[in-house]
């Protein structure tokens, strides 16, 4: 069974600073999908953004950016010019491709910024 | 667009007592799920569908029962509650003809059983 791990519980980040999450995953598939989703103090899910494994290029959305590292099984989501806004839980997601009707969760990471 | 929708927002059950929670979507996804979350954790799936007519567990599924009569609707029953199942509750939905078939989630639902 495929697995997704956040080994940082808590981050904080200074407002108008540079954040890195982490995320790895355990998988035996070639094709298959990754996701960031946001989940704010109002508990709303929301995708930050997606990257497909078959794409080496970073998949970028304004200030939130991924490193996603193929052969270290490995997907860190950086957030740039850190808001107040963007204080919430990330939850990595992995869905493999085709058939994959399963999303695998990781344990999410608290993120706090700090003004 | 309404995406997906959940209700209600809120219940408090007491023990024994049954309920449905209800999900509908409008976006026309074949997958439909259900998950559950405890305080400061992540997400379980307890039952999803592939499509009309087709549901199949997840890791949590006991105590729970669903069924998928129309595409856009997947609602959760909770059968004799107990304090277990005290969570919010996420419906979602995927297309799994698209790349990536990202999941979509409704609001949640806050369960608390007494």
């Amino acid at each position: 069974a495929q697995t997704v791990t956040q080994s940082q519980p808590e981050m904080s980040v200074q407002e108008a600073e540079t954040v890195t999450l982490s995320c790895t995953y355990d998988t035996s598939e070639s094709d298959y999908y990754l996701f960031w989703y946001k989940q704010p103090p109002s508990r709303q899910m929301i995708l930050v953004i997606r990257q497909e494994a078959y794409k080496q290029q970073n998949a970028t959305e304004n200030r939130f950016s991924v490193n996603f590292q193929k052969a270290a099984k490995s997907f860190s989501l950086k957030i740039s010019d850190s808001q107040l806004g963007d204080a919430a839980m990330y939850f990595c997601a992995y869905r493999k491709a085709n058939t994959g009707n399963q999303f695998y969760f990781g344990t999410g990471t608290s993120l706090t910024v700090i003004p | 667009n309404a995406g997906v929708t959940q209700t209600p927002k809120f219940r408090i059950l007491k023990i024994g007592q049954s309920m449905t929670l209800q999900c509908a979507q409008d976006m026309n996804h074949n997958y439909m799920y259900w998950y559950r979350q405890d305080p400061g954790m992540g997400l379980k799936l307890i039952y999803y569908s592939v499509g009309a007519g087709i549901t199949d567990k997840g890791e949590v599924p006991n105590g729970y029962n669903v069924s998928r009569s129309t595409t856009e609707d997947f609602p959760l029953r909770l059968e004799l509650a107990a304090p277990s199942q005290t969570s919010v509750y996420f419906c979602a939905s995927s297309y799994s003809h698209s790349r990536p078939g990202e999941l979509f989630f409704g609001e949640g639902s806050r369960l608390t059983v007494l």
